[in-house]
């Protein structure tokens, strides 16, 4: 089946540690998106991608890094700059290099929680 | 940035319509008008999409007024696994002009379904 795949669907992270989030995709799309979401909230834009080999900042993206070797990968490392990393973390993919008139296709998500 | 404006909840009773509304009086001429929806503890899952005509599905109707600057996402026979909440979202301006086109999500409509 084609789809979006994150791993792990939890996580826990001491303080001061990085940590990094996996989300494959096969359905040969180009755009890969990283959305932060704490509790009661709306999804907030962390990262995204294009391209391979390229990404650009979201909204919220200090204390996260990415890289886009692979048109199928798109793992969002966080880092311990990130001051309140426990959150639900969505990763969402689309086919072409807008999504105003496709469909995005998001993962199950991974919960992170700091201890 | 184009916003969309939506109520907070709404109540409504199985087997019978649902009407969500939304309101996106900055949109501009070549946003594309998204309705998303996510279940507790999942990722948000597309449910329809569209420019300025009418437009249905197997999952909803979408609705668009003739100035645009609002719509309604109808639910023709609700049933309780459409308990969710209901993001209307638009394409985000500022990633225009060559970047990238990310999905903006406000904190949507938490739709709740009586039996």
């Amino acid at each position: 089946d084609g789809g979006i795949t994150q791993s792990p669907k939890y996580l826990f992270r001491k303080e001061g540690q990085n940590v990094t989030l996996s989300c494959e995709q096969n359905l040969n799309h180009d755009a890969m998106y990283w959305y932060r979401q704490d509790p009661g909230q709306g999804l907030r834009l962390i990262y995204y991608s294009q391209i391979v080999n390229d990404f650009q900042k979201g909204d919220i993206a200090e204390g996260y890094s990415v890289s886009r070797e692979k048109k199928e990968s798109f793992p969002l490392t966080v880092t311990s700059a990130q001051k309140n990393p426990t959150a639900f973390y969505l990763c969402a993919s689309s086919i072409g290099r807008t999504v105003r008139n496709t469909e995005a296709f998001f993962g199950q998500g991974t919960r992170l929680t700091v201890v | 940035d184009a916003k969309t404006t939506q109520p907070n909840s709404m109540e409504s009773n199985e087997e019978e319509p649902v009407h969500l509304p939304c309101n996106h009086s900055t949109i501009s001429g070549t946003d594309y008008i998204h309705w998303y929806r996510q279940l507790p503890s999942q990722g948000p899952e597309y449910v329809i999409h569209g420019l300025t005509s009418n437009v249905n599905n197997r999952m909803a109707s979408l609705a668009i007024a003739e100035d645009r600057k609002s719509s309604t996402l109808i639910l023709h026979r609700a049933t309780l696994r459409d308990a969710a909440v209901y993001y209307c979202i638009l394409r985000d301006e500022r990633y225009s002009g060559g970047g990238a086109d990310g999905l903006t999500f406000g904190k949507g409509t938490h739709l709740i379904i009586q039996p």
